[in-house]
């Protein structure tokens, strides 16, 4: 089956200006998570979808970044306007259903803003 | 709040010897999962091993097996004839609904 797939791979921008990311998770799985890792740390949840709607989005920053997953499959994550600390790489998963199902993840996108 | 804690930043092992990777966690939740995610170079997250809290044996998935004290809240990895293709960064991940925590991370280097 087809695994997770993000794109860019890589993208860099300077601060200010607006970036999107696109997640197309494994087919029939309900559950999208988004997640924020900074170079030398885990990955910290920004935000997770069940089907189309939102889940948990307390980690989050509102103020510059949104996310939505249309028809509960798709996803896409914008950040407007970067700062310097939005490098990392954002990295979408998937899992079936429930909190212990294994969740799959994409290769994620490195984003570096200058 | 749920915390996950790696207090080795990195570790090396020789080819074909073991290795455990240490993990810790807080949570005041009595049932919750707890896994192993492999990073290499390329970035994608590889789930290694899962471990159900409700369950008293230690999961086993071939070369790596899991010591899971529920009563001292620790989780660590033992990856058994270190392989070369085991280098990369070892994640100890909670989540008891909805929220996967992730820890700091393991950097395992595997030596010929």
């Amino acid at each position: 089956e087809a695994g997770v797939a993000q794109s860019p791979r890589y993208k860099i921008i300077e601060k200010r200006q607006s970036v999107a990311f696109w997640c197309n998770p494994i087919s029939g799985h309900a559950t999208l998570y988004w997640y924020q890792q900074i170079l030398g740390q885990g990955p910290k949840l920004l935000i997770q979808f069940q089907n189309n709607g939102v889940v948990d989005d307390s980690q989050l920053p509102k103020d510059r970044f949104s996310a939505e997953r249309l028809k509960g499959v798709d996803s896409t994550l914008k950040i407007q306007p970067a700062k310097l600390e939005d490098s990392a790489v954002y990295l979408c998963a998937s899992s079936l259903w429930t909190v212990n199902t294994e969740a799959f993840f994409g290769q994620g996108t490195r984003l570096t803003v200058v | 709040a749920q915390t996950v804690t790696q207090s080795q930043p990195e570790m090396s092992v020789q080819e074909a010897e073991t290795v455990t990777l240490s993990c810790t966690y807080d949570t005041s939740e009595n049932n919750y999962y707890l896994f192993w995610y492999k990073q290499p170079p390329s970035r994608q997250m590889i789930l290694v091993i899962r471990q159900e809290a409700y369950k008293q044996q230690n999961a086993t998935e071939n070369r790596f097996s899991v010591n899971f004290q529920k009563a001292a809240k620790s989780f660590s990895l033992k990856i058994s004839d270190s392989q070369l293709g085991d280098t990369a960064m070892y994640f100890c991940a909670f989540t008891a609904y909805n929220d996967m925590r992730f820890g700091a991370g393991t950097r395992l280097t595997v030596k010929p």
